[in-house]
């Protein structure tokens, strides 16, 4: 069965340091990747997606996500963390042909301190 | 209004109660979906419409009744709930099926007493 891993339920790091979230999934084949964020009251933001070509993506504010197909991973990274980057962060998979049948990970809960 | 919105923000109700939730998309999008957040649980896709068809119903309890009158607004109706059900119902939206970034509204926080 198709599934999405998030092996890390919550991270705390210092505002300025490097932060990289994982994300595993098991699937037949390569499907589309995503990352979202949460912010406590609010809805999801998209913050990057990958379907195909360069495996190194870029997102909005400031994220990145590198896929390896090898590892059947997405990890998501941020150079310096904003207090603003306070948030849930999932990560998502949705097969090839049928974006509208994403499948969640259980998220990562992000605690920035001062 | 702009984005995806949803009404109401919290809703509490008995488990004999009938309520409904509505969800309202700004963004000229033809697919909408329903999602169901639960705490420690992934997000569950419940229900995709597209052009108002219903193309996707993930196994869903009948005491969930989705609507979808046309390609803006889509209702979620509740019926004999149960206290399992209290979470998170967060409605979607996207163009088309393929290869589009879905819009979230800021969900539903819904209690069953």
């Amino acid at each position: 069965a198709q599934s999405v891993t998030q092996p890390d339920i919550h991270i705390t790091v210092s505002e300025g340091a490097s932060l990289e979230l994982r994300c595993n999934y098991s699937y037949g084949a390569t499907p589309y990747l995503f990352w979202y964020v949460q912010s406590p009251g609010q809805g999801l933001q998209l913050l990057l997606k990958y379907f195909s070509g360069d495996t190194l993506v870029q997102g909005i504010k400031g994220f990145e996500a590198e896929f390896k197909r090898s590892q059947s991973s997405f990890n998501l990274r941020k150079p310096s963390v904003h207090w603003s980057d306070a948030a849930e962060y999932f990560c998502a998979v949705a097969p090839r042909g049928a974006t509208n049948k994403l499948i969640f990970g259980t998220g990562t809960l992000l605690a920035v301190q001062p | 209004e702009t984005g995806v919105t949803q009404t109401p923000r919290h809703l509490v109700m008995g488990m004999t109660n009938k309520k409904s939730l509505k969800c309202e998309q700004h963004l000229g999008h033809n697919a909408m979906y329903w999602y169901k957040q639960s705490a420690k649980k992934p997000l569950e896709l419940m229900f995709v419409y597209n052009f108002k068809e219903q193309t996707e119903n993930n196994s869903v309890p009948s005491r969930f009744s989705p609507e979808c009158p046309n390609s803006s607004h889509l209702f979620l109706h509740l019926h004999t709930l149960q206290p399992e059900d209290s979470a998170l119902y967060l409605c979607a939206s996207s163009q088309g099926r393929e290869a589009n970034e879905q819009f979230f509204g800021p969900g539903t926080r819904l209690t069953v007493l």
